[in-house]
């Protein structure tokens, strides 16, 4: 079981919205910046939004972040079909003293 | 371009020993601090282990301590993993990935490409 909990799967149309919730406890989103993760099939891990909403360079605009309280929402717009992948949230656990993840959402673009 | 390469993983009997190395290139190593993150077949991220910038704080994930330890060679540029006393549920890619900060939160990028670790007999 992920300390942080996201939905296993997801899905929507091409072109279509589609949003994956994170969720946590006050010891990790309460009190910490969240990061999201894409990861390609057969590929590593990729940051694709860090500090809760923030878009390293080269990720559109398409994708999004927000935090509120205990939860974190990722959202994609314009959905396409290279988008299909596992999605992950992460974060500092002060309890833990240690990372955590969620456990990953697969998307799948119908 | 920045850059991390995994290597040293295979197959090991349980009980068994393994170093991985990660080498690094395209940014000053010795500014950053580390991680190693696993991946089970099929499954979720999990975080392993943690480095500092110096070496000199360390943290590891409850499943690992005592067997894991994680090292570095600021002047190779290389981070690393000694897992001993290896069991079947270890057995998983193990990413390594940098820390990027900000002056209140963490986040991993670049991971390397993996490197695939196999605990059976």
């Amino acid at each position: 079981q992920s300390v942080l909990t996201q939905p296993p799967s997801v899905s929507a149309a091409p072109g279509q919205k589609v949003t994956i919730s994170c969720s946590g406890s006050s010891s990790n989103i309460g009190n910490n910046y969240v990061s999201w993760y894409q990861q390609l099939p057969g590929t590593a891990p990729k940051l694709l939004i860090f500090e809760n909403n923030k878009r390293p360079s080269g990720i559109p605009d398409r994708f999004s972040g927000s935090k509120s309280g205990t939860s974190a929402t990722l959202g994609i717009t314009g959905l396409q079909t290279g988008d299909e992948a596992d999605y992950y949230c992460g974060t500092w656990d002060s309890s833990l003293s240690g990372w955590v993840f969620g456990g990953g959402t697969k998307l799948t673009v119908l | 371009e920045v850059q991390l390469v995994e290597s040293g993983g295979g197959l090991v009997q349980p009980g068994g020993s393994l170093r991985l190395s990660c080498g690094a290139s395209g940014f000053t190593f010795r500014s950053f601090e580390m991680n190693w993150v696993r991946q089970a077949p099929g499954k979720g991220l999990e975080w392993v282990s943690y480095i500092s910038s110096s070496g000199s704080t360390i943290y590891y994930a409850d499943s690992v301590k005592g067997r894991f330890t994680i090292s570095r060679d600021n002047a190779k540029n290389s981070l690393y993993l000694q897992m001993n006393s290896l069991r079947a549920e270890d057995t998983a890619v193990y990413y390594c990935a940098r820390v990027r900060h900000s002056t209140s939160s963490d986040w991993f990028d670049p991971w390397g490409q993996g490197t695939l670790v196999t605990v059976s007999s």
